[in-house]
């Protein structure tokens, strides 16, 4: 079935400091889906990306898909504690009889004030 | 996310034992899956279903049972638990297959 690959698995940074997460497939996807999840809570849709080549901002958060539409990242500007979390994507999957959503093995971000 | 809640959010059972965890959403959505997050694992999706009484396998369905006779509930059974099944376990629900997934709060569940 699809996979999406998702680096780094852990990334610990200084408050203030940028941070990247990557999402990788072998195959094109149809669309992309990034959720965030706080420590002891659970995941929380971010945004969805569907066009080649699509960028989409959230105040600090910049989400891009790829123009070959195989890979996503989302980059944080100048983290906060607030941040802290892990973040996943999450791919349409069309393994089965009808589609499912796959999830990456995600992100762990730690901010250090 | 009051629209799905998962109960109960916290189960401890013993090996062989039979559990449920119960999973109900209030906004009609179509789709609805079950997932179980473990620690280098990620989310893995274990069922899902598009409809009422319309269930797949998803990555991880093996020693687990679900079904849907009302679109708004979607239970999923552990037969006779493991402790490899100890894990936290988070109910979604979406309108359509590319709509964005609601998670519900989990459930924490330790078999021992």
């Amino acid at each position: 079935g699809q996979q999406v690959m998702q680096i780094p698995q852990y990334q610990h940074v200084q408050e203030g400091e940028d941070f990247t997460t990557y999402c990788n497939s072998s195959t094109t996807l149809s669309n992309i889906q990034w959720y965030k999840q706080r420590p002891g809570g659970h995941p929380v849709f971010l945004i969805q990306l569907v066009k080649s080549g699509e960028v989409k901002k959230q105040k600090r958060l910049t989400f891009q898909f790829g123009e070959a539409k195989k890979n996503s990242s989302l980059h944080i500007t100048a983290t906060q504690t607030t941040d802290v979390g892990t973040y996943f994507c999450a791919a349409l999957n069309y393994g089965g009889s009808q589609g499912n959503l796959i999830f990456g093995k995600g992100t762990k971000l730690s901010v250090k004030p | 996310d009051a629209g799905i809640t998962q109960s109960p959010r916290y189960k401890i059972t013993e090996t062989g034992r039979q559990v449920t965890l119960m999973c109900h959403q209030t906004w009609s959505h179509s789709y609805m899956f079950w997932y179980r997050q473990d620690l280098g694992h990620g989310l893995r999706l274990i069922y899902y279903s598009a409809a009422a009484d319309i269930t797949d396998k998803g990555e991880v369905p093996d020693g687990y049972v679900v079904s849907r006779s009302k679109t708004e509930n979607f239970p999923l059974t552990l037969e006779s638990a493991t402790r490899s099944q100890t894990s936290v376990y988070f109910c979604a629900s979406s309108g359509t297959s590319r709509d964005p997934a609601f998670f519900g709060q989990g459930t924490r569940l330790t078999v021992v």
